[in-house]
């Protein structure tokens, strides 16, 4: 069964202090791995897309790689406007259609 | 360009009665996807349409319905309404469906609570 796995759950990390999100994943095929940020009360919001294996992309003090079974979201010196909810998504075919498999998430706390 | 737009934001019901919710994606995108999102599963798909037609389905009890305009806006319905309900309803869009290539883009959810 496709499955999405996100670690840790929840990690508080003091301004500045660097760490990394973890999502494992077993699919058959994948299609493409999708990073989300969601802030309270609000909907996920697009960070990255990671096709293949070796990929990386970067975006102000976040860095999202892939290797063939897992994906690290590295946060670099975070500030508190960083916390949020990190979510990890993964393309997989259903019959010929294409649905995206979200993992739990990671929920980030920056403390001042 | 406009984001996509979901009404209500928030909604109140008791058990039993039916709910519509609806969803007008960014401009240009013809595949609007529904989701569930509960602090314990977390975000799980309901169903996505394309050109007025379903092409993909969770797994989830036909109380669970929706469709979609010519104009690709979409609507989704809840009939005889559970406690377990009870969520954040989520809809993204996308240009083409394909997740394998193509983003998805949320709204920002209508929050249902069941009564």
């Amino acid at each position: 069964e496709d499955q999405v796995t996100q670690s840790p759950e929840a990690l508080r990390l003091q301004e500045g202090e660097s760490s990394s999100l973890n999502c494992s994943y077993t699919v058959s095929g994948l299609r493409g791995l999708f990073w989300y940020r969601q802030d309270p009360g609000k909907g996920p919001e697009f960070l990255f897309t990671l096709y293949s294996a070796g990929e990386e992309k970067e975006k102000e003090r976040l860095k999202a790689t892939l290797t063939k079974k897992e994906s690290f979201l590295h946060i670099t010196a975070p500030k508190p406007e960083d916390s949020a909810t990190y979510l990890c998504a993964v393309s997989i075919s259903n019959f010929g259609n294409e649905k995206l498999t979200f993992g739990t998430g990671t929920r980030l706390t920056i403390i001042p | 360009k406009a984001g996509v737009t979901q009404t209500p934001r928030y909604l109140i019901k008791t058990r039993g009665q039916q709910v519509t919710l609806s969803c007008s994606p960014i401009s240009g995108h013809r595949s609007v996807s529904w989701y569930q999102q509960t602090p314990g599963q977390g975000l799980q798909f309901l169903f996505e349409y394309f050109s007025e037609t379903q092409r993909n389905k969770g797994n989830f009890p036909g109380r669970f319905s929706g469709r979609q305009f010519s104009n690709s806006r979409s609507e989704m319905n809840v009939s005889t309404l559970e406690l377990g309900d009870s969520a954040l309803y989520l809809c993204a869009s996308s240009l083409t469906g394909h997740t394998g290539t193509d983003t998805q883009y949320f709204g920002p959810g209508t929050r249902l609570t069941v009564l």
